[in-house]
């Protein structure tokens, strides 16, 4: 089973930050937060990882919480090409296979 | 744009025949994961290849699937006798170790 909690869907409003939370309460030391996208008929698209600092690419950015409980990830100005499935996924970097996906947040960006 | 290239794209295969879905990685790397996926659901690991080996097949069916990656040419994930079951999106995934998996768009496959 998926170790993560993410709603279920959100709606964003184009050009606005789409602020997309995730709660991981039981991850443990070793484990990484990914964060993929999947759009519809696509493959997933990775978007970003961290382990305990916040992390920016010019995709996104990844902000998790002192305690690593949970994160959130910031598409920092949400275009159309944004709705996707947005999937939040925990990972030990020294299994180096078996992400274990979740059912995701379906994104939708409104213009 | 050398990404990871699936094909085909569509399968369409009869009751008991054989599909054979391809995967080539990203250049460089060496490490390949199959993932399944139903409709309106996350992607489910299926096995993990690197070159000649499988690593762990945990998630692959004991019988009818089977996974290679071979020294030369793509990777394989071969379904024989096919059932109606087996239909679904058949994710490759590539990765150089311990650095973010990078996913192809996949091979729909449709059994009659």
């Amino acid at each position: 089973d998926a170790k993560t909690t993410q709603p279920t869907s959100m709606d964003c409003a184009e050009g606005r930050a789409a602020n997309l939370p995730c709660n991981h309460s039981t991850i443990s030391g070793n484990e990484y937060v990914y964060w993929y996208r999947q759009i519809h008929s696509q493959g997933p698209q990775y978007i970003i990882h961290g382990l305990k600092n916040n992390e920016t690419n010019e995709m996104a950015s990844l902000i998790i919480t002192e305690d690593r409980k949970s994160s959130t990830l910031i598409l920092p100005h949400a275009t159309l090409r944004d709705t996707a499935v947005y999937y939040c996924i925990v990972r030990d970097r020294g299994s180096n296979y078996q992400l274990i996906w979740g059912a995701g947040t379906k994104l939708i960006i409104k213009p | 744009n050398a990404g990871v290239m699936q094909n085909p794209r569509h399968l369409v295969r009869r009751r008991g025949q054989e599909a054979r879905l391809r995967c080539s990685p990203m250049k460089g790397h060496s490490h390949v994961y199959w993932y399944r996926q139903l409709p309106e659901e996350g992607l489910k690991f299926m096995v993990y290849l690197q070159k000649e080996n499988i690593i762990d097949e945990s998630g692959m069916p004991k019988e009818r699937f089977s996974a290679e990656f071979p020294k030369e040419g793509p990777s394989i994930l071969r379904i024989q006798q096919v059932v109606r079951g087996d239909s679904a999106a058949y994710f490759c995934a590539s990765s150089e170790y311990n650095q973010p998996q990078h996913f192809g768009d996949g091979t729909r496959l449709s059994i009659l």
